[in-house]
This record gives C-alpha cells, sequence and structure tokens, in this order.
C-alpha cells in the first residue's frame, strides 16, 4: 500500500527558532501533498496545498511568510515553521496524493515551541 | 463553506456491542465523503470511501452509509472490540482535488 512518511516525529525548538517538517512519499509519486493541523481534540484544518513545481496555496486565515512549503519533488514536501511560537505547538499531519487516487496520510509531526 | 458535525464526541461501550457513529455535513455538493480512524498521537488510517453516487461501503465489520441529499453518513462498528478503541473522523471532499472538511472526531472506547 502507498506510504508516506514525515521526519521528525516529534520536535521541540524554542520561541524564535525555524523547524523544518518533511513529508515523503515512499513507494508512489506524489503529484500533490497537503498539510493539516490538528489541534488536542479538534479537527484537521488544512493549512495548504502543494503541487511538485509549483508554488503553494494557502488556505485562507494561514500566514505564507510563517509557514513556508517546498514541494521540490515528486517524493518530497517540506514545511518549515519560521520564527516558532508557543501557539504555533501543535500536531501537523501531511498527506499526499498520485494523480486523482486518494490521498494517504503519514503519521504527524507534534511541534512543541518553548 | 462546509460544516462537518461528528456526534457523539465520546462514546464508550462493552466488548461485542455494535457501534454507531453519525457525520452530518452542511453542503450536499460532495464529490466523496471517507472515514478515517486516529490512533492517539498518530495519523490516519483510511477506513472507507464512499463516492457521492454511492449509498454504502462495507469492509469487514465496518460499514458505511451515506445519504448525501440529507447531508449524513453513519459508520457501524459491528461486534466491537478492544482493538477499535480510537478516534473516528469524517471527512467530506468536494470535488476530486480532495480537499478534505474533516469533523472534530469520535472518540470511542470499547471496553473489555
Amino acid at each position: 500500500g502507498a506510504v508516506v512518511s514525515q521526519h521528525p516525529s516529534w520536535v521541540i525548538c524554542k520561541s524564535g527558532t525555524s523547524v523544518k517538517i518533511e513529508c515523503r512519499s515512499l513507494d508512489f509519486q506524489a503529484t500533490t501533498m497537503f498539510w493539516y493541523r490538528q489541534f488536542p481534540k479538534q479537527s484537521l484544518m488544512l493549512m495548504a496545498t502543494s503541487n511538485e513545481g509549483s508554488k503553494a496555496t494557502y488556505e485562507q486565515g494561514v500566514e505564507k511568510d510563517k509557514f513556508l512549503i517546498n514541494h521540490a519533488s515528486l517524493t518530497l514536501s517540506t514545511l518549515t515553521v519560521t520564527s516558532a511560537h508557543p501557539e504555533d505547538s501543535s500536531f501537523y499531519i501531511c498527506s499526499a496524493r498520485e494523480g486523482e487516487y486518494e490521498q494517504y496520510f503519514g503519521p504527524g509531526t507534534r511541534l512543541t515551541v518553548t | 463553506k462546509q460544516e462537518v458535525t461528528q456526534i457523539p464526541a465520546a462514546l464508550s461501550v462493552p466488548e461485542g456491542e455494535n457501534l454507531v457513529l453519525n457525520c452530518s455535513f452542511t453542503d450536499s455538493a460532495i464529490y466523496n465523503l471517507q472515514w478515517f480512524r486516529q490512533d492517539p498521537g498518530k495519523g490516519l488510517t483510511s477506513l472507507l470511501l464512499i463516492q457521492s453516487s454511492q449509498r454504502e461501503q462495507t469492509s469487514g465489520r465496518l460499514n458505511a452509509s451515506l445519504d448525501k441529499s440529507s447531508g449524513r453518513s453513519t459508520l457501524y462498528i459491528a461486534a466491537s472490540q478492544p482493538g477499535d478503541s480510537a478516534t473516528y473522523l469524517c471527512a467530506v471532499s468536494p470535488s476530486n482535488d480532495y480537499k478534505l472538511s474533516f469533523g472534530a472526531g469520535t472518540t470511542v472506547t470499547v471496553r473489555a
């Protein structure tokens, strides 16, 4: 089956620093990747959609300059949280799809900003 | 804007009992609906995907129905087991771009 990995699974960083999260499709070419954010006991909120080789499309209310997304290849997308603050602490989940097939989700990355 | 609601928020049942999880959505113009399972601190596992033209999907002990006109879907889990304990999420997509709108989930506990 299709497998999506994320790295790291858990990261702690200090306020004001930047942190990068990787999302990889291991056995298929992901033409589209999605980034979600999930607060405790809340639903997933779509942050942005990225297509390989083009700029990401951000959902309303998501700061483009704060959450930098790069989809440089058909198997890798990265989310960089710039100048992180405690309110950015959350669970970040990526998903990937090939063409018009269903999307597959990664295991998530827990970000804690101190 | 699509709103997805899941009731109840939490459910606790003894092992062997059947589970009924509800999902409602405000905009009936959906492309498909998907049910996921999420274990604590983990990502999502897709359980069932129902296209808008379908009424139900089945996989093993799981059965999901879809009534698009009334904006409802129900996930049935037969003969529940402790291993079924997890949070179950419902999500709808408005088109084949698969931009999903999620409900907040129903957290299920199956007591041995």
